[in-house]
Protein backbone atom coordinates (compact mmCIF):
# COMPACT_ATOMS: atom_id res chain seq x y z
CA UNK A 1 0.00 0.00 0.00
CA UNK A 2 1.38 3.41 -0.78
CA UNK A 3 1.33 6.26 1.45
CA UNK A 4 1.21 9.28 0.25
CA UNK A 5 0.85 12.23 3.38
CA UNK A 6 -0.12 15.82 3.45
CA UNK A 7 0.54 18.49 5.68
CA UNK A 8 -1.47 20.31 7.01
CA UNK A 9 -4.56 18.93 7.00
CA UNK A 10 -5.98 22.42 6.91
CA UNK A 11 -4.78 26.12 6.76
CA UNK A 12 -6.10 29.46 7.91
CA UNK A 13 -4.18 32.08 6.04
CA UNK A 14 -4.52 35.88 5.72
CA UNK A 15 -5.32 37.55 2.29
CA UNK A 16 -1.94 38.82 1.22
CA UNK A 17 -0.10 36.26 2.53
CA UNK A 18 2.20 33.91 1.03
CA UNK A 19 1.48 30.11 2.09
CA UNK A 20 2.75 26.28 1.52
CA UNK A 21 1.87 23.11 1.90
CA UNK A 22 3.89 19.54 1.65
CA UNK A 23 3.00 16.44 0.05
CA UNK A 24 5.51 13.48 1.09
CA UNK A 25 5.04 10.10 -1.09
CA UNK A 26 7.38 7.01 -1.51
CA UNK A 27 10.84 7.66 -3.09
CA UNK A 28 11.17 4.59 -4.87
CA UNK A 29 9.36 3.47 -8.05
CA UNK A 30 8.75 7.35 -8.87
CA UNK A 31 7.29 8.50 -12.52
CA UNK A 32 5.25 11.72 -11.77
CA UNK A 33 3.55 13.76 -8.95
CA UNK A 34 0.32 15.48 -10.12
CA UNK A 35 -1.23 18.29 -7.90
CA UNK A 36 -5.03 19.46 -7.57
CA UNK A 37 -7.09 21.99 -6.82
CA UNK A 38 -10.55 20.94 -5.61
CA UNK A 39 -13.03 24.22 -4.64
CA UNK A 40 -16.07 23.31 -3.05
CA UNK A 41 -19.13 22.58 -5.26
CA UNK A 42 -16.35 22.28 -8.27
CA UNK A 43 -14.61 19.44 -9.60
CA UNK A 44 -10.63 18.75 -9.00
CA UNK A 45 -8.64 20.66 -11.10
CA UNK A 46 -5.20 19.68 -12.43
CA UNK A 47 -2.88 22.19 -11.24
CA UNK A 48 0.43 20.38 -11.92
CA UNK A 49 2.40 17.06 -13.54
CA UNK A 50 5.84 16.93 -12.42
CA UNK A 51 8.15 14.17 -13.24
CA UNK A 52 11.89 14.95 -12.77
CA UNK A 53 13.93 15.60 -9.54
CA UNK A 54 14.50 19.21 -9.41
CA UNK A 55 11.40 20.02 -10.93
CA UNK A 56 10.02 23.46 -10.54
CA UNK A 57 6.42 24.64 -11.44
CA UNK A 58 4.62 27.44 -12.26
CA UNK A 59 0.83 29.12 -12.97
CA UNK A 60 -0.06 32.27 -11.82
CA UNK A 61 1.46 32.77 -8.13
CA UNK A 62 1.14 29.11 -7.49
CA UNK A 63 4.48 26.85 -8.18
CA UNK A 64 5.72 23.60 -6.85
CA UNK A 65 9.07 21.94 -6.21
CA UNK A 66 9.55 18.39 -6.45
CA UNK A 67 12.28 16.20 -4.73
CA UNK A 68 11.99 12.78 -5.42
CA UNK A 69 15.11 11.35 -3.66
CA UNK A 70 13.85 12.35 -0.54
CA UNK A 71 9.60 11.79 -1.47
CA UNK A 72 8.31 15.79 -1.14
CA UNK A 73 7.18 18.17 -2.91
CA UNK A 74 6.11 21.90 -1.92
CA UNK A 75 2.93 23.83 -3.40
CA UNK A 76 3.66 27.88 -2.44
CA UNK A 77 0.80 30.39 -2.80
CA UNK A 78 2.04 33.67 -2.89
CA UNK A 79 0.06 36.62 -2.38
CA UNK A 80 -3.38 34.42 -1.14
CA UNK A 81 -6.55 35.46 -2.52
CA UNK A 82 -9.89 34.68 -1.30
CA UNK A 83 -10.21 32.40 -4.79
CA UNK A 84 -6.95 30.90 -4.18
CA UNK A 85 -9.48 28.80 -0.65
CA UNK A 86 -9.60 25.13 -1.82
CA UNK A 87 -8.52 21.42 -1.04
CA UNK A 88 -5.50 20.94 -2.71
CA UNK A 89 -4.44 17.45 -3.11
CA UNK A 90 -1.59 16.00 -4.58
CA UNK A 91 -1.58 12.36 -5.91
CA UNK A 92 1.87 9.87 -6.78
CA UNK A 93 2.44 8.04 -10.27
CA UNK A 94 4.78 4.66 -9.87
CA UNK A 95 6.76 3.15 -12.89
CA UNK A 96 4.63 0.30 -12.56
CA UNK A 97 2.77 1.07 -16.07
CA UNK A 98 -0.65 0.86 -14.42
CA UNK A 99 -3.42 3.53 -14.32
CA UNK A 100 -3.28 3.97 -10.43
CA UNK A 101 -3.23 8.13 -8.84
CA UNK A 102 -2.54 7.53 -5.20
CA UNK A 103 -4.27 10.45 -3.43
CA UNK A 104 -3.55 12.03 -0.12
CA UNK A 105 -6.56 13.59 1.86
CA UNK A 106 -5.45 17.18 0.69
CA UNK A 107 -4.88 20.27 2.68
CA UNK A 108 -7.77 22.65 3.11
CA UNK A 109 -7.19 26.46 2.59
CA UNK A 110 -8.85 28.87 3.48
CA UNK A 111 -8.25 32.34 2.81
CA UNK A 112 -9.24 35.05 5.68
CA UNK A 113 -10.24 38.29 3.79
CA UNK B 1 -13.02 21.11 -26.14
CA UNK B 2 -14.07 17.95 -23.80
CA UNK B 3 -16.82 17.87 -21.47
CA UNK B 4 -17.25 15.28 -18.83
CA UNK B 5 -20.94 14.58 -17.14
CA UNK B 6 -22.24 12.72 -14.34
CA UNK B 7 -25.74 12.54 -12.97
CA UNK B 8 -27.45 12.15 -10.85
CA UNK B 9 -25.52 14.98 -8.39
CA UNK B 10 -26.99 13.79 -5.74
CA UNK B 11 -28.77 10.48 -4.46
CA UNK B 12 -30.07 9.22 -1.41
CA UNK B 13 -30.87 5.40 -0.98
CA UNK B 14 -32.00 2.83 1.39
CA UNK B 15 -29.13 0.17 2.08
CA UNK B 16 -30.10 -3.42 0.04
CA UNK B 17 -31.35 -0.53 -2.89
CA UNK B 18 -29.42 -0.96 -5.86
CA UNK B 19 -26.95 1.76 -7.78
CA UNK B 20 -26.81 2.87 -10.59
CA UNK B 21 -24.57 6.18 -11.26
CA UNK B 22 -23.63 7.07 -15.01
CA UNK B 23 -20.56 8.88 -16.95
CA UNK B 24 -20.21 10.36 -20.25
CA UNK B 25 -17.48 12.19 -22.05
CA UNK B 26 -18.48 14.25 -24.94
CA UNK B 27 -15.14 15.75 -27.28
CA UNK B 28 -13.00 13.10 -27.04
CA UNK B 29 -12.55 9.50 -28.17
CA UNK B 30 -10.86 5.93 -26.55
CA UNK B 31 -10.56 7.26 -23.59
CA UNK B 32 -9.45 6.17 -20.44
CA UNK B 33 -11.92 5.78 -17.42
CA UNK B 34 -11.65 6.18 -13.80
CA UNK B 35 -14.00 6.01 -11.00
CA UNK B 36 -12.96 7.20 -7.74
CA UNK B 37 -14.79 7.40 -3.86
CA UNK B 38 -14.17 10.02 -1.27
CA UNK B 39 -15.54 8.65 2.20
CA UNK B 40 -15.72 11.19 4.84
CA UNK B 41 -12.47 12.12 5.92
CA UNK B 42 -10.14 10.10 3.75
CA UNK B 43 -8.42 10.73 0.33
CA UNK B 44 -9.86 9.96 -2.79
CA UNK B 45 -10.03 5.80 -3.99
CA UNK B 46 -9.79 4.39 -7.06
CA UNK B 47 -12.61 1.85 -7.54
CA UNK B 48 -12.28 1.08 -11.23
CA UNK B 49 -10.58 2.03 -14.20
CA UNK B 50 -11.16 1.01 -17.67
CA UNK B 51 -8.46 1.73 -20.64
CA UNK B 52 -11.21 0.59 -23.40
CA UNK B 53 -15.15 -0.63 -24.44
CA UNK B 54 -15.67 -4.03 -21.84
CA UNK B 55 -12.06 -3.73 -20.16
CA UNK B 56 -12.78 -2.96 -16.57
CA UNK B 57 -9.75 -3.09 -13.95
CA UNK B 58 -10.90 -3.19 -10.05
CA UNK B 59 -8.38 -1.77 -7.51
CA UNK B 60 -10.27 -2.50 -4.43
CA UNK B 61 -12.49 -5.33 -3.57
CA UNK B 62 -16.12 -4.51 -2.68
CA UNK B 63 -19.49 -4.88 -3.42
CA UNK B 64 -19.59 -2.51 -6.55
CA UNK B 65 -19.35 -3.33 -10.18
CA UNK B 66 -17.97 -1.12 -13.20
CA UNK B 67 -18.92 -1.46 -17.21
CA UNK B 68 -17.89 0.13 -20.28
CA UNK B 69 -20.54 -0.46 -22.52
CA UNK B 70 -19.95 2.20 -25.22
CA UNK B 71 -16.39 4.52 -26.17
CA UNK B 72 -17.20 7.30 -23.60
CA UNK B 73 -19.98 6.04 -21.57
CA UNK B 74 -19.09 4.53 -18.05
CA UNK B 75 -21.39 3.20 -15.29
CA UNK B 76 -21.00 2.21 -11.90
CA UNK B 77 -23.26 -0.24 -9.88
CA UNK B 78 -24.45 -2.16 -7.14
CA UNK B 79 -26.94 -4.98 -6.45
CA UNK B 80 -26.93 -4.11 -2.58
CA UNK B 81 -25.56 -1.12 -0.96
CA UNK B 82 -24.11 -0.79 2.11
CA UNK B 83 -23.94 2.01 4.67
CA UNK B 84 -20.35 1.75 4.18
CA UNK B 85 -20.47 2.53 0.46
CA UNK B 86 -21.59 6.60 1.53
CA UNK B 87 -19.39 8.86 -0.53
CA UNK B 88 -18.56 11.16 -2.56
CA UNK B 89 -18.70 9.41 -6.01
CA UNK B 90 -16.23 11.28 -9.21
CA UNK B 91 -15.75 9.86 -12.53
CA UNK B 92 -12.71 10.68 -14.80
CA UNK B 93 -11.17 10.62 -17.89
CA UNK B 94 -7.60 10.87 -19.23
CA UNK B 95 -6.13 10.55 -22.89
CA UNK B 96 -3.90 7.86 -21.48
CA UNK B 97 -1.19 6.44 -19.61
CA UNK B 98 0.55 8.96 -17.77
CA UNK B 99 -1.96 11.96 -19.00
CA UNK B 100 -3.78 14.24 -16.60
CA UNK B 101 -6.86 12.81 -15.52
CA UNK B 102 -9.55 14.83 -15.77
CA UNK B 103 -12.65 15.26 -13.22
CA UNK B 104 -16.45 15.10 -13.71
CA UNK B 105 -18.74 16.94 -11.05
CA UNK B 106 -19.47 14.43 -8.90
CA UNK B 107 -22.21 12.33 -6.91
CA UNK B 108 -23.00 12.43 -3.72
CA UNK B 109 -24.19 9.15 -2.42
CA UNK B 110 -25.97 8.67 0.94
CA UNK B 111 -26.86 5.48 2.31
CA UNK B 112 -29.83 5.24 4.91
Amino acid sequence: ILNVEQSPQSLHVQEGDSTNFTCSFPSSNFYALHWYRWETAKSPEALFVMTLNGDEKKKGRISATLNTKEGYSYLYIKGSQPEDSATYLCAFRTNFGNEKLTFGTGTRLTIIP
Amino acid sequence: SQTIHQWPATLVQPVGSPLSLECTVEGTSNPNLYWYRQAAGRGLQLLFYSVGIGQISSEVPQNLSASRPQDRQFILSSKKLLLSDSGFYLCAWSPGLYYEQYFGPGTRLTVT
